[in-house]
């Protein structure tokens, strides 16, 4: 089975730029999750939704993110325009419930680097 | 406060030996999951393990083995006679029933280097 998709694996840009991260979740789960993960703080949860729905976005760090959850299969994460300290690991799990103590699938995740 | 505590930055261990990923938590909540996750040097993050507040039943996954103790907030991952492949970042994580939530709030991971 296939697992949490995201796109692309990589990308550099310059400072001003808009970024567009992509996610596709495990077939069938109904909750995703948009995390970042640097060496200064660590993983932090940036938004998740619920049968597609924002639930919960207090993570995100200020107006320049946003988050779309289109339809079951498809997430993403914008950033415009972008700053050198977004620069980051970008992650997408998802999970089946939506529930407390659902297990979260991570994908492979989306290094950026803003110059 | 933090809520999940791994206080080993790093360890590292010639292969074949057993080692402890200690993981502490903190939470008010009674109904609460705990999870280890795997970080190899690939990046992605690997879910290994989920127990729930009311299972303390310790758990053995071939070479890996969980301790849950309540009575500490204790959360520990021991790997029995390591490989090279173990090596990566280990991060316990907790997710508290009544945020609503699924939050995970993850340690600060604890770096494993496996020595051949």
């Amino acid at each position: 089975d296939a697992g949490v998709i995201q796109s692309p694996r990589h990308e550099v840009t310059e400072m001003g730029q808009e970024v567009t991260l992509r996610c596709k979740p495990i077939s069938g789960h109904n909750s995703l999750f948009w995390y970042r993960q640097t060496m200064m703080r660590g993983l932090e949860l940036l938004i998740y939704f619920n049968n597609n729905v924002p639930i919960d976005d207090s993570g995100m760090p200020e107006d320049r993110f946003s988050a779309k959850m289109p339809n079951a299969s498809f997430s993403t994460l914008k950033i415009q325009p972008s700053e050198p300290r977004d620069s980051a690991v970008y992650f997408c799990a998802s999970g089946f419930t939506g529930q407390g103590g659902d297990t979260q699938y991570f994908g492979p995740g989306t290094r950026l680097t803003v110059l | 406060a933090q809520k999940v505590t791994q206080a080993q930055t790093e360890i590292s261990v010639v292969e074949k030996e057993d080692v402890t990923l200690d993981c502490v938590y903190e939470t008010r909540d009674t109904t609460y999951y705990l999870f280890w996750y795997k970080q190899p040097p690939s990046g992605e993050l690997v879910f290994l393990i989920r127990r729930n507040s009311f299972d303390e039943q310790n758990e053995i996954s071939g070479r890996y083995s969980w301790n849950f103790q309540k009575s500490t907030s204790s959360f520990n991952f021991t790997i029995t006679a390591s490989q090279v492949v173990d090596s990566a970042v280990y991060f316990c994580a907790l997710s508290e029933a009544g945020t609503g939530a699924n939050n995970l709030f993850f340690g600060t991971g604890t770096r494993l280097t496996v020595i051949p």
